[in-house]
């Protein structure tokens, strides 16, 4: 079947602007998280959704990050009011509804904020 | 808190040497799961193992292999006969089982791996 995927995905913001970036699961998985990947490093967590529930959202660096799922399959991470550091991959991953079950990731997300 | 150390950020070997990457974790809880994901070029995370803490067994997977040390904290990734396609960078990332029902990971840094023809 297919895998996650992402859109779009590569985008470039002037600062200032709100960016929308979605993330399609694999179909019939229950899990699905948003990480943000900064050059060179490895991915940190943002967000955790459990079918259309957000069940944790500690990693979100700031009020201008905002996620939703709210048909619990595909979800959009939302930055309103892009700064420079907010350039990164952003990357989605879902997992069947099995406690720690394996991440599936997508593509990713680069974003650039000129 | 949950930590991964990868202290090898790049390693090079000519193809067909065997490499080892290597990776530390750190964990207060009893129950937790280590993963290796490989990230090649094109960006996209791909999945190589799972293992959870209660199964210290080494793992071969054709010319990969993971050996699992509770002892010293370790969850080290070898590639034995390295290939070209086997250039990229490679995460070792660390999961709790806790309330949420599916828990975030914590990846290291990452090694990059270079092959060289």
């Amino acid at each position: 079947g297919a895998g996650v995927s992402q859109s779009p995905r590569y985008k470039v913001a002037k600062r200032g602007q709100d960016v929308a970036l979605r993330c399609d699961p694999i179909s019939g998985h229950v899990s699905l998280f948003w990480y943000q990947q900064a050059l060179g490093q490895g991915p940190e967590f943002l967000t955790y959704f459990q079918n259309e529930a957000q069940l944790d959202k500690s990693g979100l660096p700031s009020d201008r990050f905002f996620a939703e799922r709210p048909e619990g399959s595909v979800s959009t991470l939302k930055i309103q009011r892009t700064q420079q550091e907010d350039s990164a991959v952003y990357l989605c991953a879902s997992s069947s509804v099995a406690r720690t079950d394996t991440q599936y990731f997508g593509p990713g997300t680069r974003l650039t904020v000129l | 808190a949950q930590k991964v150390t990868q202290a090898q950020t790049e390693i090079s070997v000519v193809e067909k040497e065997d490499v080892t990457l290597d990776c530390v974790y750190e964990t207060r809880d009893t129950t937790y799961y280590l993963f290796w994901y490989k990230q090649p070029p094109s960006g996209e995370l791909v999945f190589l193992i799972r293992r959870n803490s209660f199964d210290e067994q080494n793992e071969i997977s054709g010319r990969y292999s993971w050996n699992f040390q509770k002892s010293t904290s370790s969850f080290n990734f070898t590639i034995t006969a390295s290939q070209v396609v086997d250039s990229a960078v490679y995460f070792c990332a660390l999961s709790e089982a806790g309330n949420f029902g599916n828990e975030k990971l914590t990846f290291g840094t990452g090694t990059r791996l270079t092959i060289i023809p």
